[in-house]
């Protein structure tokens, strides 16, 4: 089963506004990464952030994690029609070495 | 730096027929997964090898499914026979350690069974 459920599972905004999607899981992990997928290719990683860790950027991106909710969100600044693609989480497991991906979220940025 | 290479990028064959796909992992990274795509189940890990060897095969859906990793540089995912079930995109990544750290994908096997 799956361990991260995004929500929304789609999202339709325009250029220059702000895209949030949030991930929730159900067990401890020891890590949560975020990654893009275009439409046709493979996924690519875009953040890793650890259990211990509450907050990372990455240039425009922004992820925090709530591990007392068993939550997390990416948000995305700024948005371009080229950010437009899926964006997963994906959770590793305290102890376990494999990754477990959501659905995952839909965003459409238009111009 | 080539990263993980995948052939073929789509097959298409009829009900029966046995299909290998191919995975060439980044040189340097001991740890591979095989992961499924389907829009119902969404991404579903099928099985990882570490240094060639398997780990953790538990996500291979039938005896249909096999997977290989004869050396440090390929593996192999077959099916055999196919299924119209077994339609998805297939998926080869690769790490350079076991704990659950950065994956890279390649762009994935289109599997057609009709």
């Amino acid at each position: 089963s799956q361990q991260g459920e995004e929500d929304p599972q789609a999202l339709s905004i325009q250029e220059g506004e702000n895209a949030t999607m949030n991930c929730s899981y159900k067990t401890s992990i020891n890590n949560l990464q975020w990654y893009r997928q275009n439409s046709g290719r493979g996924l690519v990683h875009l953040i890793l952030i650890r259990s211990n860790e509450r907050e990372k950027h990455s240039g425009r991106l922004r992820v925090t994690l709530d591990t007392s909710k068993k939550s997390s969100s990416l948000l995305i600044t700024a948005s371009r029609a080229a950010d437009t693609a899926s964006y997963f989480c994906a959770t590793g497991d305290s102890g376990y070495s494999t990754l477990t991906f959501g659905k995952g979220t839909m965003l459409l940025v238009s111009p | 730096d080539a990263g993980v290479i995948q052939s073929p990028r789509h097959e298409v064959t009829e009900m029966g027929q046995e299909v290998t796909l191919r995975c060439k992992p980044i040189s340097g990274h001991n740890s591979l997964f095989w992961y499924r795509q389907t829009m119902m189940r969404g991404l579903e890990l099928l099985i990882y090898f570490n240094n060639n060897v398997p780990i953790d095969d538990s996500g291979m859906p039938e005896d249909r499914f096999s997977a290989k990793m004869p050396n440090a540089s390929f593996s192999t995912l077959k099916i055999q026979p196919s299924e119209p079930r077994d339609s998805a995109v297939y998926f080869c990544a690769s790490s350079s350690g076991l704990n659950t750290g950065e994956l890279f994908f390649g762009e994935g096997s289109r599997l057609t069974v009709l």
